[in-house]
């Protein structure tokens, strides 16, 4: 099976834009949850979708906003970008089985200027 | 409330074993046992469940004592490829799907 694909890999923006990023889990994983990744404060967790579904939220600012489609492809939106959301965004799949195993995807890397 | 790793960083030669510790001030349903190598995304080791249940790589060995609310990582014989940082993710059953610990950074030396 293809594991989990992020899009884009890298991307730059500058303070106040919005920005979208895109994750697509591993076929017939029907959960995914995103991450935020920085030196400072670790992996923290933001929320995750399940079948179109927010089933979990982390605690992040309403900039920080989900969404997922009928295909399990989920993307994530952070409007109002500051320089503090320079991370590395992780979105990780979960399903197939009872134990709530989650694979990560390879991130991307938000640099906001 | 995020769990704490320790050590914070080990230095092993080839051949030796490493205990990574997970301890939680919560209860926990499962541990997640994660490794990342520097620039890549973290790649999924072991999960212990409540109750005993365990799913995980051949070569990797973990315990789980619920009552305590602690894990432990046994790495033995490592490997120049065991290098990495470990990260333990807890799951309480709360609204926060893994609480991350700030990570146990491995180096393994020829």
């Amino acid at each position: 099976k293809a594991g989990v694909t992020q899009t884009p890999r890298y991307l730059i923006k500058t303070r106040g834009q919005q920005v979208t990023l895109s994750c697509s889990p591993i076929s017939g994983h029907r959960s995914v949850s995103w991450y935020q990744q920085t030196p400072g404060q670790g992996l923290q967790f933001l929320f995750e979708y399940f079948s179109e579904t927010q089933r979990n939220k982390g605690n992040f600012p309403g900039r920080f906003s989900g969404r997922q489609f009928s295909n399990s492809r989920s993307e994530m939106n952070v409007s109002t970008l500051e320089l503090g959301d320079s991370a590395l965004y992780l979105c990780a799949s979960e399903g197939g089985d009872s134990t709530d195993t989650q694979y990560f995807g390879p991130g991307t890397r938000l640099t906001v200027l | 409330q995020q769990p704490v790793q320790s050590p914070q960083a080990v230095i092993l030669r080839e051949g030796e074993d490493a205990v990574i510790n997970c301890s939680s001030s919560k209860a926990l349903y499962s541990v997640h046992w994660y490794r990342q190598k520097h620039g890549e995304a973290p790649v999924f080791l072991m999960i212990l469940l409540k109750g005993g249940e365990q799913k995980g790589h051949e070569k990797i060995s973990a315990s789980f004592n619920e009552k305590k609310q602690q894990s432990s990582l046994y790495l033995t014989a490592s490997q120049l490829s065991y290098s990495g940082t470990y990260f333990c993710g807890t799951d309480p059953g709360g609204s926060e799907k893994l609480v991350f610990g700030k990570g146990t950074k491995l180096t393994v030396n020829p």
